[in-house]
């Protein structure tokens, strides 16, 4: 079982549609969650730290499941440009290493 | 502007050939990373360092090697011993060490052996 995984997709999904992502893990003493965007052959960007208790930033909102072990990324009234690759990324206990997934690509259409 | 820079963008070169592969940063970060990445895989560690003349091997290292003789600075070297060059190379650093920070990367570099 991979560490991190990930529903490769792609989602084609129209403007102004609410697309999730969720990305489950398989320690469960992982203590750091993240969410980075990647564009096409750029660099991965990060675009938010994941928090036990939720967290918002404008359109995008991130949740964790410990008890489940998945994490969750919402996009809400999609824009064009939120197409790239949302990567899920955690870091297991006690270590500086972080272990990325391969990634969701979300294509958004006029 | 702070930032990550990585050089070359692009790089070609022939197989039996070793490159160094330059990452900078100014953002006074101490931890340090280099990651490959091909295509339909993850970000792979290849070596990480947290402190100036020091490093560890990644998940990957075996046909590369690091240095970290500054606090700015940490290439990466692909020796001819790497069985499989051709790659996106990333560049990362972390403002802690000892706790998952976030990180941050450059450009990148595209390898490209033949």
């Amino acid at each position: 079982r991979k560490e991190v995984e990930q529903d490769p997709g792609p989602f084609n999904v129209p403007e102004g549609a609410t697309v999730a992502f969720n990305c489950t893990y398989s320690n469960s003493a992982s203590q750091s969650f993240f969410w980075y965007r990647q564009d096409c052959r750029k660099e991965p960007k990060l675009l938010m730290s994941v928090y036990s208790s939720g967290n918002e930033d404008g359109r995008f909102t991130a949740q964790l499941n410990r008890a489940s072990q998945y994490i969750s990324l919402l996009i809400r009234d999609s824009k064009l440009s939120d197409s790239a690759t949302y990567l899920c990324v955690v870091a297991p206990y006690n270590t500086d290493k972080l272990i990325f997934g391969t990634g969701t690509r979300l294509q958004v259409f006029p | 502007d702070g930032g990550i820079t990585q050089s070359p963008k692009y790089l070609f070169r022939k197989e039996g050939q070793n490159v160094t592969l330059s990452c900078e940063q100014n953002l006074n970060h101490d931890a340090m990373y280099w990651y490959r990445q091909d295509p339909g895989q993850g970000l792979r560690l290849i070596y990480y360092s947290q402190i100036v003349n020091d490093f560890q091997k990644g998940d990957i290292a075996e046909g590369y090697s690091v240095s970290r003789e500054k606090k700015e600075s940490f290439p990466l070297t692909v020796t001819s011993a790497q069985k499989n060059p051709t790659a996106f190379y990333l560049c990362a650093s972390s403002p802690g060490t000892g706790l998952a920070y976030e990180q941050y990367f450059g450009p990148g570099t595209r390898l490209t052996v033949t």
